[in-house]
């Protein structure tokens, strides 16, 4: 079966605009996570959806959203960007949370 | 909160053999789940092996297999017969019913 697509792969944005990006989960998976990944920070959580609703949200600044849609599949978006916000962000769905997430091949944003 | 601490920000192994990868962790949480993920160079996350905090038998996955020390809590992952391919970011990473905590990374290179 597919994986995890993200969307797009590449993406360079200039400092004060904002983006959107999307993530597809397996079919069937309902629980969708986001997370940044930087060289200084690692991995940090951003949020979690499961049946279009945000069930869990790490300690990021409200610039940071995300909907789900009843597909399950999920989009998020920075706004007003900045330079921090250059980083590798990953998609992960799960049918059940326990079981382990499958990643998708992330998004690699770069903000000039 | 959670806490975790991977103390080799790298390591080398030649093909064939052994190595270990130490990882301990903090939580107040007595349900969870311990994963190992790998990031090989094409970024994408993949699961490695998963254990359960309330089973005592450590976990194995073919050539990868795990010393879970509950009380020390302690979770290092084994790899036997390293192969080229096992070359990549590993993350150890515990989950309590919300989100990943991911350790900072052992950067794994398999010598031929």
């Amino acid at each position: 079966k597919a994986g995890v697509t993200q969307t797009p792969r590449y993406l360079i944005k200039t400092r004060g605009q904002q983006v959107t990006l999307s993530c597809s989960p397996i079919s069937g998976h309902r629980s969708v996570s986001w997370y940044q990944q930087t060289p200084g920070q690692g991995l940090q959580f951003l949020f979690e959806y499961f049946s279009e609703t945000q069930r869990n949200k790490g300690n990021f600044p409200g610039r940071f959203s995300g909907r789900q849609f009843s597909n399950s599949r999920s989009e998020m978006n920075v706004s007003t960007l900045e330079l921090g916000d250059s980083a590798l962000y990953l998609c992960a769905s799960s049918l059940e949370g326990a079981s382990g997430y499958t990643f998708g091949s992330g998004t690699r944003l770069t903000v000039v | 909160a959670q806490t975790v601490t991977q103390s080799q920000p790298e390591m080398s192994v030649q093909e064939a053999e052994t190595v270990t990868l130490s990882c301990t962790y903090d939580t107040s949480e007595n349900n969870y789940y311990l994963f190992w993920y790998k990031q090989p160079p094409s970024r994408q996350m993949i699961l490695v092996i998963r254990q359960e905090a309330y089973k005592q038998q450590n976990a194995t996955e073919n050539r990868f297999s795990v010393n879970f020390q509950k009380a020390a809590k302690s979770f290092s992952l084994k790899i036997s017969d390293s192969q080229l391919g096992d070359t990549a970011m590993y993350f150890c990473a515990p989950w309590a019913g919300q989100n990943f905590v991911f350790g900072p990374g052992t950067r794994l290179s398999v010598l031929p």
